[in-house]
């Protein structure tokens, strides 16, 4: 199946800071998703992006499928950031489609 | 619209007890997957239906694991028997019209086996 790693796995920054995380998959995608997992367990969806870039208020995220892989940047954190970040990619292809598979996520906290 | 909705929140059980997971998913979602979280091995999909069709399996992790969806509202995963290796966080998610629909997550089922 495709391999998924993210970087970095954990992540500490003061509260306003700016920070970019990474995912690169190890085959041809048509589907790349990035996920909020909150400090309370829930998994919050925040892009369906197999290519290109999109931006969400204080967040964007850009993948570049030829090279494999995607960023998703975070401005002027809050505290409210805080959580771990998944991308999750999948394929789909004649004879049939794989579920996503998740990268072990980046681990963020921001302090106050 | 009210989201995924799992039951139970929280579940506790001695090993080798039958335990049955609820899932309902937003309505007019025709795909739903079953999703497992450990500190471990991370997210692990076990199972995925598209029109209450099981598509693929592979990732249920024994024969004690069964999932069914005998309609577009409702879904089960079931683990008879129990055993602790079982502990983890269950995930319910669905996603619309299309497999590679944004997919959004239930808040899951919190599964302890003593």
């Amino acid at each position: 199946g495709i391999q998924v790693e993210q970087s970095p796995p954990d992540l500490i920054l003061q509260e306003g800071a700016n920070s970019t995380l990474r995912c690169n998959f190890s085959d041809s995608v048509n589907n790349l998703q990035w996920f909020h997992q909150n400090p309370w367990g829930q998994l919050i969806n925040l892009f369906y992006i197999p290519s290109g870039t999109k931006q969400n208020g204080r967040l964007s995220a850009t993948t570049v499928a030829t090279e494999r892989y995607s960023l998703l940047y975070i401005s002027s954190s809050q505290t409210t950031d805080s959580g771990v970040y998944f991308c999750a990619v999948g394929r789909y292809s004649g004879g049939g489609a794989d579920g996503l598979t998740f990268g072990k996520g980046t681990h963020l906290i921001i302090q106050p | 619209d009210a989201g995924v909705i799992q039951s139970p929140r929280h579940e506790v059980t001695e090993m080798g007890q039958e335990v049955t997971l609820r899932c309902k998913p937003i309505s007019g979602h025709d795909y739903l997957f079953w999703y497992r979280q450990t500190m471990m091995r991370g997210l692990e999909l076990l199972i995925y239906f598209n029109n209450n069709v099981p598509i693929d399996d592979s990732g249920m992790p024994e024969d004690r694991f069964s999932a069914k969806m005998p309609n577009a509202s409702f879904s089960t995963l079931k683990i008879q028997p129990s055993e602790p290796r079982d502990s983890a966080v269950y995930f319910c998610a669905s996603s619309s019209g299309t497999w590679a629909g944004k997919l959004f997550f239930g808040s899951g089922t919190q599964l302890s086996v003593l």
